[in-house]
């Protein structure tokens, strides 16, 4: 079973750049979260999608950032304009729809971006 | 925010030894799950114990949950250099969507050496 695709890796831009990251879920998973992990920190939850719903999005700063899962598999992170402390690792993470299971995430690498 | 607080910060130990890390939360949760973070990678899932069990296994992790004190513990038993890596708790509790919210802690950055 193929794992959460992310891409880029890296990215490095300048402040008041716009960047976008996306994320290919395991197949099959309706739940798709997008994680920001700041360096030394957890991650923290940015917007939780359920098929192409948003489920929670209540941390997004939604003045700069929005997400889209248009139809319920693939997602994009957009940040516009980025400032310097948007640098972090940006995280997708996707579950299975019922069960147990459903409390398990699994995740992509992550890009790391860098804003200069 | 962030809801677990973990301890400590950093641990090193030699292979072989046993590393225990320790996280705190403040609310109630549906159940706390300890993830792995290699280097430059994403989490991966290591064990999940819900509101109501005490201890659980897997392999050479015992994980622990006293939910009147709203603390866990990660033991890993005969380390080994591979375990290197950062360890998160992650408290999870449901939201007036239906949904369930997963809030991780700070982690516990683990070196083990050969």
């Amino acid at each position: 079973e193929a794992g959460v695709a992310q891409s880029p890796r890296y990215k490095i831009i300048e402040k008041r750049q716009s960047v976008a990251f996306w994320c290919n879920p395991i197949s099959g998973h309706a739940t798709l979260y997008w994680y920001q992990q700041i360096l030394g920190q957890g991650p923290k939850l940015l917007i939780q999608f359920q098929n192409n719903g948003v489920v929670d999005d209540s941390q997004l700063p939604k003045d700069r950032f929005s997400a889209e899962r248009l139809k319920g598999v693939d997602s994009t992170l957009k940040i516009q304009p980025a400032k310097l402390e948007d640098s972090a690792v940006y995280l997708c993470a996707s579950s299975s729809p019922g069960g147990a299971a459903k409390n398990i995430q699994y995740f992509g690498a992550g890009t790391r971006l860098s804003v200069l | 925010s962030q809801q677990g607080e973990e301890d400590p910060q950093a641990l090193s130990i030699q292979e072989g030894e046993n590393a225990t890390m320790n996280c705190s939360y403040k609310t109630s949760i549906n159940n706390l799950q300890w993830y792995r973070q290699n280097s430059g990678r994403g989490l991966v899932h290591l064990i999940l114990i819900r509101s109501n069990e005490r201890e659980k296994h897997s392999g050479r992790l015992r994980v622990t949950l006293d939910t009147s004190k709203k603390s866990s513990s990660l033991l890993i038993t005969a380390s080994r250099a591979a375990d290197t890596a950062s360890y998160f708790c992650a408290t999870v509790r449901g939201m007036n969507t239906g949904f369930q919210k997963l809030v991780f802690g700070t982690g516990t950055r683990l070196l083990v050496s050969p």
